[in-house]
């Protein structure tokens, strides 16, 4: 079946270090890879987005890495503060099945100050 | 801008039931899709609508349906509610149809259902 899946349910992470959030994907096909912050209470926030035609992206403290050969996407945070505390979710996109997104299960991230 | 806005953010049904869950897009944003967020299934899509027009549609039964106004904003009515509808729906706008469009997502409303 389709699924996109994260490897850790949480991730505890010391302030200003880095956090990586990894992702699998079991679709070879899919094109289109995007990264959400959600915090309690709220909708999820775009991160930042990769095409399947991209091995890396980089945004404001955070880059998303692609790797196809292995279906595999990680979102890494640069020096990481209490505000990134929220669950981080990835989603994939398919370009032959309109805007329906098909997301991974979430990774808690838990920043200690 | 004013962001995706989702009314009523909160709301307690019986089973049996039926709701209608309001939607207004990002100004001058023409796709709308649903999403059902739960502890144990996570994010699930619904259904899209672009133009007044369902373009997808996802594995729920029939008891979900949505519509599209002309001014894009969208509702979503679930009939014959049962407990297992209760979830966080979520809505979600981009500027068209296309598949790489950022979808930015409202607060969801909170759905309970006794």
């Amino acid at each position: 079946g389709e699924s996109v899946g994260l490897h850790l349910p949480t991730l505890s992470v010391q302030e200003g270090d880095n956090s990586i959030i990894n992702c699998a994907y079991s679709n070879s096909a899919s094109d289109y890879f995007i990264w959400y912050k959600q915090e309690s209470g709220k909708g999820p926030q775009f991160i930042i987005d990769i095409r399947s035609n991209m091995d890396k992206r980089q945004g404001q403290r955070v880059t998303v890495l692609l790797n196809k050969t292995v279906k595999h996407l990680s979102l890494q945070i640069a020096a990481t503060q209490p505000g990134d505390s929220a669950v981080y979710f990835c989603a994939e996109n398919r370009y032959n099945q309109g805007g329906k997104l098909i997301f991974g299960q979430g990774t808690e991230l838990s920043v200690k100050p | 801008k004013a962001g995706v806005t989702q009314t009523p953010r909160y709301l307690i049904k019986t089973r049996g039931q039926q709701v209608t869950l309001s939607c207004s897009p990002i100004s001058g944003h023409r796709s709308v899709s649903w999403y059902q967020q739960t502890p144990g299934q996570g994010l699930q899509f619904l259904f899209e609508y672009f133009s007044e027009t369902q373009r997808n549609k996802g594995n729920f039964p029939g008891r979900f349906s949505g519509r599209q106004f002309s001014n894009s904003r969208s509702e979503m009515n679930v009939s014959t509610l049962e407990l297992g509808d209760s979830a966080l729906y979520l809505c979600a706008s981009r500027f068209s149809g296309r598949v790489a469009d950022t979808q930015y997502f409202g607060p969801g409303t909170r759905l309970t259902v006794l």
